[in-house]
């Protein structure tokens, strides 16, 4: 079985300060990790992916993710974010030779003027 | 590459019609595609898996009398949600994933916001 948690559900933040939203997975095999994001009334863009590799993966629009799987986390994180940020963002795991993809529940990223 | 369509993007129906939402892979064979469902403020929710030539795989609680699938081609998947009712007024997104390289991740079409007055 699988399983994603992203603890926090709503992260506020200013606009050009840092964020980092949260994600952690359970798996008893390897897995892929996905981050993706949401705008309103649209559906899901990938932002980036670890399938295997640098633990240091980069993704569009400035934002990173570091697979530790010692802590079975996977964070997303943008050193400074932008109004153009908001939007709902969610963490997915895929374990090895498992077809389905399981979504955690949601971050939504306000970026404060 | 590895884009993924859906069709319509928005439809409104009256209680007891049958909506259909196609699903195409453009630019690439879709071995497996997924449908979910995602209401207001929450996450996807799996609904069905399908393969391309066979029946698909529904996911507990999913009425598979009630929302058809059929996976005719490698490029498309159709999503029928049949007698909708108000409580099945919500935003449905299909993905897909290809062969080799493109099985490691699924595509996501753009959605359909259904809404059933």
């Amino acid at each position: 079985a699988q399983s994603v948690t992203q603890l926090d559900s709503q992260v506020p933040v200013f606009e050009e300060a840092p964020v980092e939203l949260r994600c952690n997975y359970s798996s008893s095999v390897s897995v892929y990790l996905f981050w993706y994001v949401q705008y309103p009334n649209q559906g899901l863009q990938l932002l980036l992916k670890y399938l295997s590799g640098s633990t240091l993966v980069k993704g569009i629009n400035g934002f990173e993710a570091e697979f530790n799987k010692s802590q079975t986390s996977f964070h997303l994180r943008k050193p400074s974010v932008h109004i153009s940020d908001t939007a709902e963002y969610f963490c997915a795991v895929n374990s090895g030779g498992y077809q389905k993809v399981t979504f955690g529940t949601g971050t939504k990223l306000q970026v404060i003027p | 590459g590895a884009v993924v369509s859906q069709h319509p993007s928005w439809v409104i129906c009256k209680s007891g019609t049958s909506v259909k939402i196609e699903c195409r892979s453009l630019d690439f064979q879709a071995t497996t595609m997924f449908w979910y469902r995602q209401f207001p403020k929450q996450s996807l929710m799996l609904m069905a898996t399908s393969n391309e030539g066979s029946k698909a795989t529904y996911e507990q609680g999913v009425e598979k009398d009630k929302f058809l699938i059929n996976h005719a081609s490698l490029t498309l998947s159709t999503l029928t949600v049949t007698s909708a009712h108000p409580e099945d007024s919500s935003f449905y997104i299909c993905s897909a994933r290809g062969p080799g390289q493109l099985g490691n991740e699924q595509f996501f079409g753009p959605g359909t916001r259904l809404t059933v007055l």
